[in-house]
């Protein structure tokens, strides 16, 4: 079973902090996301990479950044924490389409709040 | 843009009664579309998709999804609800330009004894 694993279930920040959310996958998969998810929003694509030391622009990619070093692991960065980044963070993984419509894999989630 | 809907913010369905789950959608060309399921405190799980293919789909925990081209919708469906499909469900479509999911804003479907 492909496994999405996140470095915290919950975490409490203040204002101004540099935070860091990281994701494991176990799967070899190329793709990896970072969501955030918010009531009556459902979830927003803030950051994608297709391949190691790639990066793209989601949906909503202002006050954060990401990393990838390494294939399995996509790091999520808030370079400095705002009340309005409060929310459930959520990692995903897939393969490479190559022509099939692979689904993601989801992490359990990061919820994050800045006071 | 392409985008897709989940117009019922919640569904409440007694238990052993069939439950629909809507989700329609707007892409160019052809659609590819999926269901997740996000139960209390983790993450999301893949119930099922569609491709291509015979329009009735069939998914994870007995739950399957009615692709309809004309209505533009693919709404997920159980026969027979338990308490335990309680959670928050999520339709996605793949946009065809970029290829990223859009997800619906999720519907919380609550089955009662």
């Amino acid at each position: 079973d492909v496994k999405v694993t996140q470095s915290s279930r919950y975490l409490v920040k203040r204002t101004g902090e540099k935070v860091f959310l990281e994701c494991v996958q176990d799967m070899d998969h190329e793709n990896m996301f970072w969501y955030r998810q918010d009531p009556g929003l459902g979830l927003r694509l803030i950051y994608f990479s297709y391949d190691v030391k790639m990066k793209e622009k989601g949906d909503i990619p202002e006050g954060y950044s990401v990393s990838r070093e390494k294939k399995e692991r996509f790091s999520l960065i808030l370079e400095s924490a705002s009340t309005n980044q409060t929310s459930m963070y959520l990692c995903a993984s897939s393969l490479w389409g190559q022509g099939d419509i692979d689904e993601q894999f989801f992490g359990p989630g990061t919820r994050l709040t800045v006071l | 843009a392409q985008s897709v809907a989940q117009p019922e913010d919640q569904v409440n369905v007694a238990e052993g009664n069939p439950l629909t789950v809507k989700c329609t959608y707007s892409v160019s060309g052809n659609p590819y579309l999926f269901w997740y399921v996000q139960y209390p405190n983790r993450g999301l799980q893949f119930l099922l998709k569609y491709i291509t293919g015979d329009n009735l789909v069939k998914g994870s925990y007995g739950f399957e999804a009615e692709f309809n081209k004309s209505q533009t919708s693919f709404h997920l469906k159980k026969p027979s609800a338990l308490v335990s499909d309680s959670a928050l469900y999520f339709c996605a479509v793949r946009d065809t330009n970029t290829d990223k999911l859009i997800f619906g804003t999720g519907t919380r479907l609550q089955v009662f004894p």
